[in-house]
């Protein structure tokens, strides 16, 4: 059956430094997310792809995360530098499109602690 | 903007036992979509049910049922039969017709006990 993968699944940093998070989508899959999931909330989505598009960024903090699909498959979220609010656990998801009602098939996540 | 809210941080039910889990939300949309996600410990986060707001049929997938009350805007999730496997966190999410960006809830934890 085929997954969301994602790498790595924990990352411990300290503030100011760089971390990238990698996800490769269910193959076929033109829809790409990447949510962000604080501790006791629901996800928020930082930034939606469609192919190697960006459809939704609104609520991705741009001075510090940055989000490239380029070849329209895998994704890269990277922060630059990590502040101690940015704990959390980041989730990528893949969907066949974008119209409302599409599944969305989640990965295992990536739990970031920053010092 | 588009709100979703569960109302019970945390619920417990008994092997074999029915539970319902409450979502409320709110859209000034005329088409979207319901869901309601599975996070269980350590796990990927699975769909247990999806809801079309044209659809008057609740929805239903083996044990897991729906009470969707459109005008109430309410979309509650019942499991049936519960099993310690549906220990989890659940999560009530909701799309507009047009796009798929997921808006959740906070989420209510499930314990099933024996």
């Amino acid at each position: 059956e085929a997954e969301v993968a994602q790498s790595p699944r924990y990352k411990i940093t300290e503030k100011s430094q760089a971390v990238a998070f990698w996800c490769d989508p269910i193959s076929g899959h033109a829809t790409l997310y990447w949510y962000r999931q604080i501790l006791g909330q629901g996800p928020e989505l930082l930034v939606q792809f469609q192919d190697e598009s960006v459809v939704d960024d609104s609520q991705l903090p741009k001075d510090r995360f940055s989000a490239e699909r380029l070849k329209g498959v895998d994704s890269t979220l990277k922060i630059q530098p990590a502040e101690l609010g940015d704990s959390a656990m980041y989730l990528c998801a893949s969907s066949r499109g974008v119209a409302g009602g599409n599944e969305q098939f989640f990965g295992p996540g990536t739990r970031l602690t920053v010092l | 903007a588009q709100t979703v809210t569960q109302s019970q941080p945390e619920m417990s039910v008994q092997e074999a036992e029915t539970v319902t889990l409450s979502c409320t939300y709110d859209t000034s949309e005329s088409d979207y979509y319901l869901f309601w996600y599975k996070q269980p410990p350590s796990r990927q986060m699975i769909l247990v049910i999806r809801q079309e707001a044209y659809k008057q049929q609740n929805a239903t997938e083996n044990r897991f049922s729906v009470n969707f009350q459109k005008a109430a805007k309410s979309f509650s999730l019942k499991i049936s039969d519960s099993q310690l496997g549906d220990a989890a966190m659940y999560f009530c999410a909701y799309t507009p017709g047009t796009a798929s960006k997921l808006t959740f809830g906070t989420g209510t934890r499930l314990q099933v006990t024996l």
